[in-house]
Parts: C-alpha cells; sequence; structure tokens
C-alpha cells in the first residue's frame, strides 16, 4: 500500500522560514494535501493541489512537489503556526493515505 | 456554509459494532466525497474510507473487511459501521467531505471520540 512520510518534528525561530516535507511514490502522480491541526480541534486544510490556499488561509504557506516529495514551506512563521502538519494523497486505486504528521515548534 | 456534524455512542464494548452518522447541513449530500477519518489519542490521521454521492465505496484496505459506509440522502445523512472493535480503534472518529479530489478534505466535523471498553 501508498505511504507518506514526513519528519516527526521541526522546529522554527519565529519570523523565519520553515519548510515541511512529505515523501511517497504517490506524490509522483498525484499533488498532496497539507492539513494543520491544533490541539483539540480538527484538522485544516491549508494547502491543496499544486500550490492553492483556501480562502483565510495566510499567504505564507504555500506549497511545492518534486519527484517523490512534497513540501509546505511557512515563510515568516507565527507563533500561532505552532501545530501538527499532516500531508495526505490517493493513489491510482483511490486510496487516501495520510503522512505520520510533523509536530512544529515555534521557538 | 457546509458543516457536518458526527453522531453516536461514546463506548463500545470489545467485539461489538460502531456505528456512527455524519449529519451534513448547509449543502446536498448528493454530491462529492463524504469520508471518514480516525485518531486515536495521540497519534496521527488514519483514513477509513469515503462513499461517493453516488455510493460507490472505497476504504482503507487494512480495515475493508471490518467497513461498511452508507448513505441516506433523504436525511443528508452518510454512516460509518466498523465490526469487531478492539480496544485498538478507540479512536476520535471525524467525517468529512471530500471535493472532485477524494483526498482533499475541506470541510470536517468537529469529531466524536469512541472509546472501545468493556
Amino acid at each position: 500500500s501508498s505511504e507518506l512520510t514526513q519528519d516527526p518534528a521541526v522546529s522554527v525561530a519565529l519570523g523565519q522560514t520553515v519548510r515541511i516535507t512529505c515523501q511517497g511514490d504517490s506524490l509522483r502522480n498525484y499533488y498532496a494535501s497539507w492539513y494543520q491541526q491544533k490541539p483539540g480541534q480538527a484538522p485544516v486544510v491549508v494547502i491543496y493541489g499544486k500550490n492553492n490556499r483556501p480562502s483565510g488561509i495566510p499567504d505564507r504557506f504555500s506549497g511545492s512537489s518534486s519527484g517523490n516529495t512534497a513540501s509546505l514551506t511557512i515563510t515568516g512563521a507565527q507563533a500561532e503556526d505552532e501545530a501538527d502538519y499532516y500531508c495526505n494523497s490517493r493513489d491510482s486505486s483511490g486510496n487516501v493515505v495520510f503522512g505520520g504528521g510533523t509536530k512544529l515548534t515555534v521557538l | 456554509q457546509v458543516q457536518l456534524q458526527e453522531s453516536g455512542p461514546g463506548l463500545v464494548k470489545p467485539s461489538e459494532t460502531l456505528s456512527l452518522t455524519c449529519t451534513v447541513s448547509g449543502g446536498s449530500i448528493s454530491s462529492y466525497y463524504w469520508n471518514w477519518i480516525r485518531q486515536p489519542p495521540g497519534k496521527g490521521l488514519e483514513w477509513i474510507g469515503y462513499i461517493y454521492y453516488s455510493g460507490s465505496t472505497n476504504y482503507n484496505p487494512s480495515l475493508k473487511s471490518r467497513v461498511t459506509i452508507s448513505v441516506d440522502t433523504s436525511k443528508n445523512q452518510f454512516s460509518l459501521r466498523l465490526s469487531s472493535v478492539t480496544a485498538a480503534d478507540t479512536a476520535v472518529y471525524y467525517c468529512a467531505r471530500g471535493s472532485d479530489n477524494p483526498a482533499l478534505f475541506q470541510h470536517w466535523g468537529q469529531g466524536t471520540l469512541v472509546t472501545v471498553s468493556s
């Protein structure tokens, strides 16, 4: 079955730029979506498709993809960006898979 | 604005069947993909499966033998049944609406904790 791999934890200094990555074979054919989850809350999509942000998501969030790796970049991280971030994608069978999640700490 | 709300028992006994319903408001269920996703305490997200508005389904291969997702368009609801549960099925269960991409979950319910315990 398809798998997506994320680093378990990443940290960034306030105001700096951080990249969170997601690796998996399915990403060669399908875009990843990225979700932010804060404690006790449901996930919220922050990036989808080639590099699309839903209404209300700050433009400091951006996405990119190359080969089997998708990336979420936060340019000028804010304290409120501290959260868990999950990538997901689909495979050729229409199955959906999530990455294991990355805990982002803003220092 | 589409809203989703999960409902169902918060406690299920081992070996029994977990049943949850997701009620959709602010939009019709007669389009899009309708998903169930779960998250064990302190762990990551796991996709359980989806039902397309036409009635076709797709399930996580690791759960496929135990999962059934159905839709009731007259009530604007869709449901999850997970049989033969164990403690490993204890999780917050979310319903979510997809788009034309089955992996893009744009709208989520608040989630409901289901504990499997005798």
